[in-house]
C-alpha cells in the first residue's frame, strides 16, 4: 500500500511562471490536505478537499493559489506567476475519512524554488 | 499568532538518556494533539497522539503527557537512541481536520 505520493520532489521556477504540484492520496483515502513550511516555520495549512470539492480553503492566499482534487487523477496545487516569497516545501497529507480524531498521512513534499 | 509553541528550537540529549519535548498551546477548544517526526528532505511520520480526554498515552519508547489546565503537553523518548535525531513538530486540532503545527524542535541524540 503506497504512501501519499508527491511529485515533483524539487521544482525550480523563474519568477512569474506557473508552477503545478501533484500529490496522489493513500489508497481508500478520499480526503486531502495541503501544508506549507516555510524556512525555519511550522507547517501552516491551506486547503482541505475531497474528490471534486474543495471544502476549507482558508489557508490559502487570495490570489494566485489554486486547487483542485478531480474525479480522477491527483490533486494539483497551482501556483501562478510565481514570486521568490513562494519559495517553500509543500507538503500533501491524506486522511480516510474526516473523522476528527484521525491522524492525517504526509507525503515528502516538493521543494519549490522561484529563481 | 502562533497557537501552538515549541519554545526550544533543539536539544540535544546523550544516547540512552530520555528526551523530554515540550509544547504549549493558547487556544483551548484544542481536543487532539498529535506528534510528528521529520527528517531531512521527507515528510512529517506520524509518531503518537492524545486526546483531550486523556492525560497520557504510551507507544513503545514514547509517551505524551498532557495538561490541560497548563496547555502543555510534552513528548518522553526512552532511552533516546541515534535513530530518533529528527525535527519534532507537536499539532492540535479543535474538532477540526485542520491541524496548527509548532515550529519544531530540533532533536540530536549523541551517540
Amino acid at each position: 500500500n503506497a504512501g501519499v505520493m508527491q511529485n515533483p520532489r524539487h521544482l525550480v521556477r523563474r519568477r512569474g511562471q506557473e508552477a503545478r504540484l501533484r500529490c496522489s492520496p493513500m489508497k481508500g483515502h478520499s480526503h486531502v490536505y495541503w501544508y506549507r513550511q516555510l524556512p525555519e516555520e511550522g507547517l501552516k495549512f491551506m486547503v482541505y478537499l475531497q474528490k471534486e470539492n474543495i471544502i476549507d480553503e482558508s489557508g490559502m492566499p487570495k490570489e494566485r493559489f489554486s486547487a483542485e482534487f478531480p474525479k480522477e487523477g491527483p490533486s494539483i496545487l497551482r501556483i501562478q506567476q510565481v514570486v521568490r516569497g513562494d519559495s517553500a516545501a509543500y507538503f500533501c497529507a491524506s486522511s480516510q475519512d474526516r473523522d476528527m480524531n484521525t491522524e492525517a498521512f504526509f507525503g515528502q513534499g516538493t521543494r519549490l524554488t522561484v529563481v | 499568532d502562533q497557537q501552538v509553541k515549541q519554545n526550544s528550537p533543539s536539544l540535544s540529549v546523550q544516547e540512552g538518556r530520555i528526551s523530554i519535548l515540550n509544547c504549549d498551546y493558547t487556544n483551548s477548544m484544542f481536543d487532539y494533539f498529535l506528534w510528528y517526526k521529520k527528517y531531512p528532505a521527507e515528510g512529517p511520520t506520524f509518531l503518537i497522539s492524545i486526546s483531550s480526554i486523556k492525560d497520557k498515552n504510551e507507544d513503545g519508547r514514547f509517551t505524551v503527557f498532557l495538561n490541560k489546565s497548563a496547555k502543555h503537553l510534552s513528548l518522553h523518548i526512552v532511552p533516546s537512541q541515534p535513530g530518533d535525531s529528527a525535527v519534532y513538530f507537536c499539532a492540535a486540532s479543535a474538532r477540526s481536520y485542520k491541524y496548527i503545527f509548532g515550529t519544531g524542535t530540533r532533536l540530536k541524540v549523541l551517540a
